[in-house]
């Protein structure tokens, strides 16, 4: 079976402009969440989506939002983009709701900012 | 405090002896903890996940929680070289609006010197 698939792969950006990433979790997996990854620190956690309903979100401003939609796919936006938008986004699903199951992790979008 | 905390390392440790990784947590809630191995450019895997106090083992690779302590740890036995990457502590957080979020150390990195 197909893992968490993420695109694209790479993507380059100038401050100010607006961008989609897309998420699709392995098959039967209903819960999807996102996450930002700046160059040497951990994962940090932006939404988190269930049965197309956002379930949690982060620290993250308003220029951050995401939806899922019926095959459970998702996209977060991030619009009017600051070089400190300049991270790995990652993607995960799970089987369940609860982030107490362990998430599968997706390749991620390296998202650069000029 | 910072909720999940770890050594950022780098910790090198000789091919063959057991390798000690360890991360501490602010939220004495948490029920649930995660390990994960970050490869460099790549996303994360999931090596272990704990629930319970004392110890669970797979393979060459063993995760400790304490929970009165607020401490989980995770010892690889036997190191070989390809064991060489970031290793990411994972922590459910309960927020206080009652959702949920993944909470990540800031990772160590750990070298198996051959």
């Amino acid at each position: 079976d197909a893992g968490v698939t993420q695109s694209p792969t790479h993507l380059i950006k100038t401050r100010g402009q607006q961008v989609t990433l897309r998420c699709s979790p392995i098959s039967g997996h209903k819960s999807v969440s996102w996450y930002q990854q700046v160059l040497g620190q951990g994962p940090q956690f932006i939404f988190q989506y269930y049965e197309k309903e956002e379930r949690g979100r982060g620290n993250f401003p308003d220029r951050f939002s995401a939806r899922q939609f019926p095959n459970y796919s998702s996209e977060l936006n991030v619009n009017a983009l600051l070089l400190g938008d300049s991270a790995l986004y990652l993607c995960a699903s799970s089987l369940v709701d609860s982030l107490n199951q362990p998430q599968h992790f997706g390749d991620g979008t390296r998202l650069s900012i000029l | 405090q910072k909720e999940v905390e770890q050594n950022s390392g780098p910790l090198s440790v000789p091919e063959g002896a057991i390798a000690s990784l360890n991360c501490t947590y602010s939220d004495r809630g948490s029920q649930s903890f995660f390990w994960y191995r970050q490869y460099s450019g790549k996303s994360p895997e999931l090596i272990m996940s704990i629930y319970s106090n004392g110890d669970k083992e797979d393979g060459r690779f063993t995760a400790q929680l304490n929970k009165a302590s607020q401490y989980v740890s995770l010892l690889i036995r036997d190191s070989q070289p390809s064991d060489s990457a970031t290793y990411l502590c994972a922590v459910n957080i309960i927020t206080n609006f009652g959702n949920e979020k993944l909470t990540f150390g800031t990772g160590t990195r750990l070298t198996i010197i051959p």
